[in-house]
C-alpha cells in the first residue's frame, strides 16, 4: 500500500514557539492531504484539508492563522503550529488519499506527532 | 453532512472470544465505509472496508456487514487475540468524491488472556 511519512514523530517545546510537522507520501503524488488531531482516548478530529498549489480548507473551529498549512507539492504538505501554548499538546496525524481505482478512496496515515507544549 | 456514532466505546472479551463493534451513518449517499485498527501512539491501520455493493466482506478473522437499508455496518472480530487490543475506528464516505472521511468515536477492545 502507499506510504506516508510524518516528522517528527515527538515534540516537546517552550510555550510561545512554532512548530513544523511535515507529511510526506513516499510512492505516491497526494493531491490531498488531511491533518488531524487526535486527544487521548478520542476519534480523529478533522482539522483541515490541504489541497496542493492552493489555500487549505479548515473546519469551523480551527484558526488557520494558528494551523499554518502549506502543500506545495505532490509528495509534502506541513503544518506549522504558530506560537504553541500548552492547550495545544496533541497527537497531531495526517494522512493521504490513495491513488488509482483500487485506492483512491482509501486514506493512508502518517505516523503521527506527540506535541507536548511546557 | 455525515455524521457516524460507533458502540461501543470499550468491550472487554477473553482471549478465543468474538467481538462485534456497530456503527450507524446518516448520510445515504456513504458507499464506502472503512474500518481502522490504532494502537496507543501508533498511526490508524486499515483492516478491513466494505463497499455499498456487497452486504458481507470477510479477510480470515475479520468480517464486516452493510445493511443499507438500515444504514449500519459492523465489524466482527473471531477467535480473538491479545495483540487484537486497540482502539477500533469506523468510517463512511462517498467513494469517488474528495470528501474526507467521516469517523465514529472509537472503541477500545481490550482482549483479557
Amino acid at each position: 500500500g502507499a506510504v506516508v511519512s510524518q516528522h517528527p514523530s515527538r515534540v516537546i517545546c517552550k510555550s510561545g514557539t512554532s512548530v513544523k510537522i511535515e507529511c510526506r507520501s513516499l510512492d505516491f503524488q497526494a493531491t490531498t492531504m488531511f491533518w488531524y488531531r487526535q486527544f487521548p482516548k478520542q476519534s480523529l478530529m478533522l482539522m483541515a484539508t490541504s489541497n496542493e498549489g492552493s489555500k487549505a480548507t479548515y473546519e469551523q473551529g480551527v484558526e488557520k492563522d494558528k494551523f499554518l498549512i502549506n502543500h506545495a507539492s505532490l509528495t509534502l504538505s506541513t503544518l506549522t503550529v504558530t506560537s504553541a501554548h500548552p492547550e495545544d499538546s496533541s497527537f497531531y496525524i495526517c494522512s493521504a488519499r490513495g491513488q488509482g481505482a483500487a485506492t483512491n478512496e482509501k486514506l493512508f496515515f502518517g505516523s503521527g506527532t506527540q506535541l507536548s507544549v511546557l | 453532512g455525515e455524521n457516524v456514532e460507533q458502540h461501543p466505546s470499550t468491550l472487554s472479551v477473553q482471549e478465543g472470544d468474538s467481538a462485534v463493534i456497530k456503527c450507524t451513518y446518516s448520510d445515504s449517499a456513504s458507499n464506502y465505509f472503512p474500518w481502522y485498527k490504532q494502537e496507543l501512539g501508533k498511526r490508524p491501520q486499515l483492516i478491513i472496508d466494505i463497499r455499498s455493493n456487497v452486504g458481507e466482506k470477510k479477510d480470515q478473522r475479520i468480517a464486516v456487514t452493510l445493511n443499507k437499508t438500515a444504514k449500519h455496518f459492523s465489524l466482527h472480530i473471531t477467535e480473538t487475540q491479545p495483540e487484537d487490543s486497540a482502539v477500533y475506528f469506523c468510517a463512511a464516505t462517498r467513494s469517488g468524491s474528495a470528501r474526507q472521511l467521516t469517523f465514529g468515536s472509537g472503541t477500545q477492545l481490550t482482549v483479557l488472556p
